[in-house]
């Protein structure tokens, strides 16, 4: 069965720092992999996701992923964080043969001024 | 172009009321899907629906039914609400070919609060 860790609940970090979330995966064939950000009392949008080719992948708002499957992670990064960036912000995961989307719990990211 | 909304945004309940949670997109997608989000536990998937006229259990269906009246709307139908319904619900689209096809489209949410 898949399954999605994101390690720590919550992170904070200072203006202008580098944000990096962690996320991990279980999966028995090479999956779909996904980043969804939600704003307070809002839905999710998507950030990011990779399907094939290039494991590095880009996104919205200077986030960018990397698909590394010999360690089944698919972490978040951006250089620089900026006050807007706080959110909850979710890792999924879908197989290639399902409609299903497995969630991760979420990080909840703060930025400090 | 609204995507997907949901109605209504906040409802309370008492234990043993029925309510329905409205859903519909405009973006002509076959899949449509009902979540619910807890603190500390992500999203959930209630039930989902492939195509029009199919529907499929998620993680967590029961005390849910749902209908996918058309191809724009999906519903969800609470028979007889308790405590552990309290949640957020969202509902979510996507498409099959294309671009877009693996990406999904969520709705605003629906504040649920059964006493």
């Amino acid at each position: 069965a898949q399954s999605v860790t994101q390690l720590g609940s919550h992170v904070s970090v200072s203006e202008g720092a580098l944000v990096l979330l962690r996320c991990n995966y279980s999966s028995s064939v090479p999956p779909y992999l996904f980043w969804y950000v939600q704003y307070p009392n809002q839905g999710l949008q998507l950030l990011l996701k990779y399907t094939t080719g290039a494991t590095l992948v880009k996104g919205i708002n200077g986030f960018e992923a990397e698909f590394k499957k010999s360690e089944t992670s698919f972490h978040l990064t951006k250089p620089s964080a900026h006050m807007s960036d706080a959110a909850e912000y979710f890792c999924a995961v879908r197989q290639t043969s399902y409609d299903k989307v497995i969630f991760g719990p979420g990080t909840s990211l703060s930025v400090i001024p | 172009n609204a995507g997907v909304t949901q109605t209504p945004k906040f409802q309370v309940l008492k234990t043993g009321q029925s309510m329905t949670l409205q859903c519909a997109q405009d973006m002509n997608h076959n899949s449509m899907y009902w979540y619910r989000q807890d603190p500390g536990m992500g999203l959930r998937l209630i039930y989902y629906s492939a195509s029009e006229g199919t529907t499929d259990k998620g993680e967590v269906p029961n005390g849910y039914n749902v209908s996918r009246l058309n191809k724009r709307e999906f519903s969800l139908r609470l028979e007889s609400a308790a405590p552990s319904q309290t949640s957020v619900y969202f509902c979510a689209s996507s498409g099959t070919g294309g671009a877009h096809q693996e990406t999904q489209y969520f709705g605003p949410g629906t504040r649920l609060l059964v006493l």
